[in-house]
């Protein structure tokens, strides 16, 4: 199973909006509404802030927002904050009854 | 409240065998399923592999067919991660997590840091 895939990194500066992207198959992120977005700050362990493509876990900022079309999932993040400085990796259940995450992508708030 | 606490850091020589305990607390432990992901140094998140605590079923991710061994004990709320045939690209940090939701990891454990190295 290929890993997902997600852009290396991204930039923005605070109070702006970024997105990151998430490219599957048509057997995982395209097949399921099963898509998660976690957030890791270095030296962490990874928080969930996104499952089921969409949904925001209790206490998950409102600034975090997901979407899928076809085989790509996105996460935004609007109104960036110095706080979202950290790594986030998606992930979908396969048709082969497993889990695969994406590469991750470095976010750097100028 | 819900956590994950597992064992503490591991050092190993290639070839040797780890296995790492991951002990649940503050919620009905076979109610949910628990992941095992792992992240070697400046890498990123690598799913190995799940385990039902009700009924120790596990699935594999097929890079660790043959190597990895997950077991469930629910006298004591513990799930085990037990990787054979250790080679140095093993290096990383082990986490244990909650599957809640649809196949989203909510809680984690802390990590174990497993060291290959002759």
């Amino acid at each position: 199973q290929s890993a997902l895939t997600q852009p290396a990194s991204v930039s923005g500066s605070p109070g702006q909006s970024i997105t990151i992207s998430c490219t599957g198959s048509s057997s995982d992120v395209g097949a399921f509404n099963y898509v998660s977005w976690y957030q890791q700050h270095p030296g962490k362990v990874p928080k969930l802030i996104i499952h089921e493509v969409t949904n925001r876990p209790s206490g998950v900022s409102n600034r975090f927002s997901g979407s899928k079309s076809g085989n790509t999932a996105s996460l935004t993040i609007s109104g960036l904050q110095a706080e979202d400085e950290a790594d986030y990796y998606c992930s979908s259940y396969t048709s082969s009854y497993t889990l695969v995450f994406g590469g991750g992508t470095k976010l750097t708030v100028l | 409240q819900v956590q994950l606490v597992q064992s503490g850091a591991e050092v190993r020589k290639p070839g040797a065998s780890v296995k790492v305990s991951c002990k649940a607390s503050g919620y009905t432990f076979s109610n949910h399923f628990i992941y095992w992901v792992r992240q070697a140094p400046g890498q990123g998140l690598h799913w190995m592999g799940v385990i039902n605590p009700s009924d120790g079923t596990t699935t594999y991710a097929q890079r660790f067919q043959g190597r990895l061994i997950m077991t469930g004990d629910t006298s004591t709320s513990t799930v085990y991660m037990e990787l054979n045939s250790l080679r140095s690209e093993d290096t990383a940090v082990y986490y244990c997590g909650r599957m809640n939701y649809f196949y989203s990891v909510d809680v984690w454990g802390q990590g174990t840091t497993v060291t290959v190295s002759s």
